[in-house]
């Protein structure tokens, strides 16, 4: 099953607060599991990623949190910013054949409120 | 320095024609990418070039037809345009994978086209 299933598929949050958006996946074929957050108007652009072997990774204010007996994953925001607004996707990677098959979430809109 | 640029940005055109929308990257990679974003924001893969070979080929009308002249440049031809076409339609690159590279893509800004 070649899915990666996302939800929310809005969010409000309010400046300062932690926003949660949530990834789950069937195929333990995947490697490699990035988040990417995109503009109005712009493309996407990888935020943060993860590999299986790893439970957390920080950068910032952004952590990906990553449960892989559940399949599932998710990126957390704290102390969420205006300026955070945007949709933002989980993915992953296949990892047969090398060629670096990106499967999409279905993303989710994230509105902060000043 | 666009690293990744599409053109044009915007396209619209009437169901049945035939338009192009062109991709080239600067960042020296050697995987190029062609994926569509539905009005639900939904993005999904179409097409897949390594150093001018086609690798992934999703199950896209063959009215769709990629043309990867060098590895720096994608192209995607869309024959008989009808109205589900309709979208935004994103190139990327990356590096390959082998050497320890994770293949970030790297997306160009999209080109919206809009079929009446």
């Amino acid at each position: 099953q070649q899915q990666v299933k996302q939800s929310p598929q809005s969010l409000i949050v309010q400046k300062g607060g932690i926003s949660i958006i949530n990834c789950a996946y069937e195929n333990t074929a995947f490697d490699y599991f990035p988040w990417y957050q995109q503009f109005p108007g712009k493309g996407p652009a990888l935020l943060i990623a993860i590999r299986p072997d790893v439970s957390e990774k920080k950068e910032g204010r952004f952590t990906i949190s990553f449960n892989k007996s559940a399949k599932q994953f998710s990126l957390h925001i704290m102390d969420s910013q205006p300026g955070d607004s945007a949709t933002y996707f989980c993915a992953a990677r296949l990892k047969a054949g090398n060629t670096g098959k990106l499967i999409f979430g279905q993303g989710t809109t994230l509105q902060v409120k000043p | 320095d666009t690293a990744v640029s599409q053109t044009p940005k915007y396209l619209v055109t009437q169901m049945g024609n035939d338009k192009s929308i062109k991709c080239e990257q600067n960042l020296g990679h050697d995987t190029m990418y062609w994926y569509k974003q539905d009005s639900k924001k939904f993005l999904k893969i179409m097409f897949s070039y390594n150093n001018k070979e086609l690798i992934i080929n999703e199950t896209v009308p063959n009215r769709f037809s990629p043309k990867s002249p060098d590895k720096a440049h994608l192209n995607l031809h869309i024959n008989s345009l009808e109205l589900g076409d309709s979208a935004v339609y994103f190139c990327a690159s990356s590096q390959a994978l082998a050497g320890g590279h994770a293949g970030e893509l790297f997306f160009g800004e999209g080109s919206r086209l809009t079929v009446l």
